[in-house]
């Protein structure tokens, strides 16, 4: 199985501040990579898949980048809609896998 | 837009069935892989596995034994059965919409609005 490790864990961030969330890969998955959103009591949303492109609906201030074993999300300027936990997952192989999850609180 | 509702029991006793159902409703069912995902309490996603339209199936190693996943064409429908469950299957379990070719786009959108199964004696 590829594991996925997210870092940090845990987050403490501001409102308007920029934020990079971290996911390797424990083998290349090409640009295979997924990144989700989630609220508490709710289900997941996607944000960003082939680890760049924007679902449609997502604000602008989400981006992602990476390839290989190296991938990023980053919130160009936290909004408090923004806090929540945030999950990546990879869709290069079976079984699909998801990293720990990122969770982000305000400061 | 497309939307997936999701029923099933969400009290089992250890050693009993697991089963729920997904609706699809709003899109077209047909050429897409259809994934179960669950989330134990406080934690994080561990994907079940997933089916098409036209019953291939793709499992969880971890699972793959007790796991059933399958299809009604007809009604728009997948389900999924997990068998003699312990106290670890407690999770809300998701299904999920995925891809057209997994090879190339095995994310998930939309999900359904998850359903809590506790296992307990």
């Amino acid at each position: 199985d590829i594991q996925l490790t997210q870092s940090p864990s845990f987050l403490s961030a501001s409102v308007g501040d920029r934020v990079t969330i971290t996911c390797r890969a424990s083998q290349g998955i090409s640009s295979d990579l997924a990144w989700y959103q989630q609220k508490p009591g709710k289900a997941p949303k996607l944000l960003i898949y082939a680890a760049s492109t924007l679902q449609s609906g997502v604000p602008s201030r989400f981006s992602g980048s990476g390839s290989g074993t190296e991938f990023t999300l980053t919130i160009s300027s936290l909004q408090p809609e923004d806090f929540a936990t945030y999950y990546c997952q990879q869709l290069n192989s079976y079984p699909r896998t998801f990293g720990q999850g990122t969770r982000l609180e305000i400061k | 837009q497309m939307q997936l509702q999701q029923w099933g029991a969400g009290l089992l006793k250890p050693s009993e069935t697991l089963s729920l159902t997904c609706a699809v409703y709003g899109g077209s069912f047909s050429g897409f892989y259809w994934s179960w995902i669950r989330q134990p309490p406080g934690k994080g996603l561990e994907w079940i596995g997933e089916i098409n339209h036209g019953g291939s199936t793709h499992y969880n190693p971890s699972l793959k034994t007790r796991v059933t996943i399958s299809v009604d064409t007809s009604k728009n429908q997948f389900y999924l059965k997990l068998s003699s469950v312990t106290a670890a299957d407690t999770a809300v379990y998701y299904c999920a919409r995925g891809g057209l070719d997994p090879s190339r786009d095995g994310w998930f959108d939309p999900w359904g609005q998850g359903t809590l199964v506790t296992v307990s004696s």
